[in-house]
Order: C-alpha cells, then structure tokens, then sequence
C-alpha cells in the first residue's frame, strides 16, 4: 500500500523566509507525485507533477524536485498569500493508476 | 478558466437519510472521481469513473454508495442511508486522459454535515 509522510506539519515563517517542505513517500512503482495547494475550506489546487527522479518543476516562488524516495517543495522569499495547506500525493502503477494517496499536508503560515 | 462545480455547498441531512451530491467537471474531461475529507484528516480516495463505469474504488466506497453520470455534464454520488461517520467534505476531481499528464482537478467540495 503507499505511504506518503510529509513534514513539518505546520510552519511559520517570516515573509521573505526561504524554506523548504518535504514529502516522503513508498510505492511499489512511481506513476507520478503531485503537489497541491489546499486553502481552508476549499478544494485542493494542482500546482505540479513530477514522474522521474532528479526532475524539477518551478511556478513563482515555488520549486518542486524529486528523488527516489522523497519529494520537496522550495519556497523562496515567500508571501502571506503563500500561506495555505500544502499537499503531497502519489500514484503507482500496481494499483489503479488513478488511485492517488495524499499526505496530510504541511500547514504553511506566512508573517507580514 | 474551465472548473470543476460542486452543488450543493453545505449539505446538513439526518442520519439515515439518503443524499446526493453533484458536481459538473471540466468540460473535455474524461475521467471522473470522488474523495472525501474529515475535518483535520487527509484526502481519501473513493472512487473513480470513466466510460459510464466505475474503474477504481476504495475500501471505503461500499455498498451504500453509488456514482452515476446521469447526462452529459453531470457526476453524481449518492450516499443511500447516510451515519455519523459520513460527516465530510466531499471533493469532485475530473483529469483529461490517461497518458501525459493527468493531473486531476478538483472541485470546491460539498460539507456534508450528518445528524
């Protein structure tokens, strides 16, 4: 079964602070991992996909990268309107490949 | 921007009672799903759908649940005797096709609140 862990659960950072969250994960055959944006109350908002090891996606203050058995999010010189919950997902190619398995997400809060 | 819609937003419904939830996905989509979330846990996957059949389902997704695409623009999932423990939001997701990129997009989400 695949296990996504992500970490820290929750973290605050000054506006400008650069810093970086990460997703582990376990598969018996990387499809794909997926990040997504979750705003309190809403659905999650797809930001990536990364498919292979070593590959590297960026969208505005955000990068995602990707090894064999993690996955990390870069945000640099983050903003208040950064702050959200930030979701980790996989799918694999045993099961159903369009079964994901998400994370709980990092909690991220961003200070003026 | 084509979206996902989800109607209605917040459901409350008494135990027992059957509910459905509907949702519109984008437009040239091809596959269709559902996932729930219970207040302060992570995503689930319940089921997806393509071609007028279920492709996938979860351990969670049992009986007492059942998806239908009644016309051509509308997803539905009907919970049949809805408990306590149903209590969620529940997410629409639709994604384009199998290969490439099949990122799924999802939907605003309907609370359903279960008393």
């Amino acid at each position: 079964e695949d296990q996504v862990t992500q970490s820290p659960e929750a973290l605050r950072l000054q506006e400008g602070e650069s810093s970086s969250l990460n997703c582990s994960y376990t598969v018996s055959g990387l499809r794909g991992l997926f990040w997504y944006r979750q705003d309190p109350g809403k659905g999650p908002e797809f930001l990536f996909t990364l498919y292979s090891a070593g590959e590297e996606k960026e969208k505005e203050r955000l990068k995602a990268t990707l090894t064999k058995k993690e996955s990390f999010l870069h945000i640099t010189a983050p903003k208040p309107e950064d702050s959200a919950t930030y979701l980790c997902a996989v799918s694999d190619y045993s099961g159903g490949y369009q079964k994901v398995t998400f994370g709980t997400g990092t909690k991220l809060q961003v200070i003026p | 921007e084509p979206e996902v819609t989800q109607t209605p937003s917040h459901q409350v419904t008494q135990m027992g009672q059957e509910v459905i939830l509907r949702c519109v996905p984008i437009s040239n989509h091809l596959y269709f799903y559902w996932y729930r979330q219970i207040l302060g846990q992570k995503v689930e996957f319940l089921v997806s759908f393509y071609n007028n059949e279920i492709s996938e389902k979860s351990e969670i997704f049992d009986d007492q649940f059942s998806v239908e695409r009644p016309d051509g623009s509308n997803f539905t999932l009907k919970i049949r005797s809805t408990k306590l423990e149903d209590s969620a939001m529940y997410f629409c997701a639709s994604s384009a096709d199998r290969g490439g990129s099949y990122e799924q997009y999802f939907g605003p989400g309907t609370r359903l609140t279960v008393t």
